[in-house]
């Protein structure tokens, strides 16, 4: 496509209920990050993949967060056991290389754990 | 990676030059300046990178003295669809990690 595409735009989880949240990157980009932005606030790192090696995972805030892009090209967020403090917008970007100065970010998924 | 200051909210009227400052006191050699707007719904959006002097694109121009302590994004004539949340970061070159450190932005309001 011509930009970056994630699904779904909203999603309300019930606590403790598990989530998948994709990302389509923009075909042939190689970097691909994923974010977390609260509202009010900038959005936060949470990973990073080069193709499909997930290079930077540090911003995870738990081992109930992971992410994959197993064939280098759509990437899936997944949250288990929803918790109301993961309430929040969930960004992807990608970029053709990781020294890009441009990150194409999606519109967002915004994530509601009530 | 730089950590980056700059003011919480402006506002400015439509046709007016916006400036806003970016205080990045312990910029490393390798990092850059990178600016991005984002309008509510939507991701951010890149408007301009530079490393030192200044940069001008279709957009907007940036300057950056020559000790890199801080930087300044130069809207020209700003509109009604400006107001936005802009976003200055430093963002290194260094090693695979590409990934942006980003701070609360500053608030445009512009009004007519």
């Amino acid at each position: 496509g011509a930009g970056v595409s994630q699904s779904p735009r909203y999603k309300v989880a019930k606590r403790g209920q598990d989530v998948a949240l994709r990302c389509d990157p923009i075909s042939g980009h190689v970097s691909l990050f994923w974010y977390q932005q609260a509202l009010g606030q900038g959005p936060e790192f949470l990973t990073y993949f080069q193709n499909e090696a997930q290079l930077d995972k540090s911003g995870l805030p738990s081992d109930r967060f992971f992410a994959e892009r197993p064939e280098g090209s759509v990437s899936t967020l997944k949250i288990q056991r929803t918790q109301q403090e993961d309430s929040a917008v969930y960004l992807c970007a990608s970029s053709q290389q990781g020294g890009d100065p441009e990150a194409f970010f999606g519109q967002g998924t915004r994530l509601t754990v009530v | 990676l730089a950590k980056t200051t700059q003011p919480i909210s402006m506002d400015s009227y439509e046709g007016q030059e916006v400036n806003i400052t970016c205080s990045h006191n312990n910029i490393a050699t390798n990092d850059y300046i990178t600016w991005y707007q984002q309008f509510p719904s939507q991701g951010p959006r890149f408007i301009i990178q530079g490393y030192k002097t200044k940069v001008t694109n279709e957009v907007a121009s940036l300057f950056i003295p020559a000790d890199r302590k801080s930087s300044t994004l130069s809207l020209p004539r700003v509109s009604l669809s400006d107001t936005a949340v802009y976003y200055c970061l430093g963002r290194s070159n260094a090693g695979n990690n590409r990934k942006l450190i980003w701070g609360l932005g500053t608030s445009l309001a512009v009004n007519p």
